[in-house]
């Protein structure tokens, strides 16, 4: 199957650092999301990606969509204790099952 | 707009007992996902609804799983027998037309 592998696994930064995560993929995805998760609340959607090399912000957030189609990052600027949670990427192919990755740990210290 | 709703949000049961969780989507939403979240395993697809016809239902870990779709607000995922290594959080998730996924805040399981 589909193998995604995100990293890092986790990050400490200190408020009003830029942050940087990226996920790739063993196969060409055609969709590319990424989530935010907050402890004990569900995923919620951030950015999502249909196109090759697709460049697209919401606020501080930014990600893009590989050339390739093998991979995507997410950037955070000027991070601010509430980014604090778990960002997970997830890739769709042909169909429409979505992969997900195992999750970055996002931890900013005021 | 309500987003994808899930009950109950906490289960406590016994080994052996059945549980039942809910959800119901998006309205217009034609699209239904039941994952579940574990440290381990991270995401696991159990079940995908389009047009409340279950199309994969490859993730459910065994016949002690089931769920259903009667109608197109409204779905059930079902342990029957529960065991302690059903124990996890199980989400919820709708979309239109199998783009974005919207997730529902969760129902953890504990199964003692």
């Amino acid at each position: 199957g589909q193998q995604l592998n995100q990293s890092p696994q986790s990050m400490f930064i200190q408020e009003g650092e830029d942050v940087s995560m990226n996920c790739t993929s063993s196969s060409i995805f055609n969709t590319w999301l990424w989530y935010k998760q907050d402890p004990g609340e569900g995923p919620v959607l951030l950015i999502a990606l249909y196109k090759a090399g697709e460049l697209t912000s919401n606020g501080r957030l930014t990600a893009q969509f590989g050339i390739t189609r093998k991979d995507s990052f997410l950037n955070i600027s000027a991070s601010i204790p509430s980014d604090v949670g778990i960002y997970f990427c997830a890739g769709r192919g042909s169909n429409y099952k979505l992969t997900f990755g195992k999750g970055t740990l996002l931890t900013v210290n005021p | 707009d309500a987003g994808v709703i899930q009950s109950p949000r906490h289960e406590v049961t016994e080994m052996g007992q059945e549980v039942t969780l809910r959800c119901k989507p998006i309205s217009g939403h034609n699209s239904l996902f039941w994952y579940r979240q574990t440290m381990m395993r991270g995401l696991e697809l159990l079940i995908y609804f389009n047009n409340n016809v279950p199309i994969d239902d490859s993730g459910m870990p065994e016949d002690r799983f089931s769920a259903k779709m009667p109608n197109a607000s409204f779905s059930t995922l079902k342990i029957q027998p529960s065991e302690p290594r059903d124990s996890a959080v199980y989400f919820c998730a709708s979309s239109l037309g199998g783009r974005e996924l919207f997730f529902g805040e969760g129902s953890r399981l504990t199964v003692l």
